[in-house]
């Protein structure tokens, strides 16, 4: 059975700009979480999903935004990158209000 | 954010040593997470605990769930090579959200 599955793995982006990250669920996982990750930090939870409804949100501003889809995949949009923006997103997946499997993450970089 | 406060920071031991790790919040949660990550790896979830008290075992690693639902620790008994990493604890709290210590890294001596 697949993991949890992040796209892209790796992006660089240029400050101002937008940019969408994708991730698809372990099969039968209806609750996807978002979080972000800075070189030598834990993760910092952005946002969680379950059957297409936010459940969670972290602090962060409103240009983080995120949604669920019918086949419960979900996108991860930033607005008008900063370079603090920088960091390795994962993206979490479990059956019910959680999100404990881990994908490999997308490391974005911000330049 | 928020970010639990894990202890300690680094740790060098010889293969074959026991291994011990804590975290703490000012929080209550109703879910503690133990997890490792490798470089440029997402994390991997090691041992979950839902109840106050509870003490799950996987393998050489043994996890509680602290009586005050504020704190947790995990061991490794008889470390090995491959137990290096960074390992961090994850607390959901009633609102359901998480939230990661600050890491423990472990290196170890063969």
């Amino acid at each position: 059975d697949a993991g949890v599955t992040q796209s892209p793995t790796h992006l660089i982006k240029t400050r101002g700009q937008h940019v969408t990250l994708r991730c698809s669920p372990i099969s039968g996982h209806k609750s996807v979480s978002w979080y972000q990750q800075v070189l030598g930090q834990g993760p910092q939870f952005i946002f969680q999903y379950y059957e297409k409804e936010e459940r969670g949100r972290g602090n962060f501003p409103d240009r983080f935004s995120a949604r669920q889809f019918p086949n419960y995949s979900s996108e991860l949009n930033v607005n008008a990158l900063l370079l603090g923006d920088s960091a390795l997103y994962l993206c979490a997946s479990s059956w019910s209000i959680g999100g404990y499997t881990f994908g490999s993450g997308t490391r974005l970089t911000v330049v | 954010g928020q970010q639990l406060n894990q202890s300690p920071q680094s740790m060098f031991i010889q293969e074959g040593e026991d291994v011990s790790m804590n975290c703490t919040s000012s929080s209550i949660f109703n879910t503690w997470l133990w997890y490792k990550q490798d470089p440029g790896e997402g994390p991997v979830l090691l041992i979950a605990l839902y109840k106050a008290g509870e003490l799950t075992s996987n393998g050489r690693l043994t996890a509680q769930f602290g009586i005050t639902r504020k704190d947790s620790f995990l061991n490794i008994s008889a470390s090995i090579p491959s137990d290096v990493g960074i390992y961090f604890c994850a607390g959901q709290d009633t609102g359901n959200q998480f939230y990661f210590g600050t890491g423990t890294s472990l290196t170890v001596i063969p």
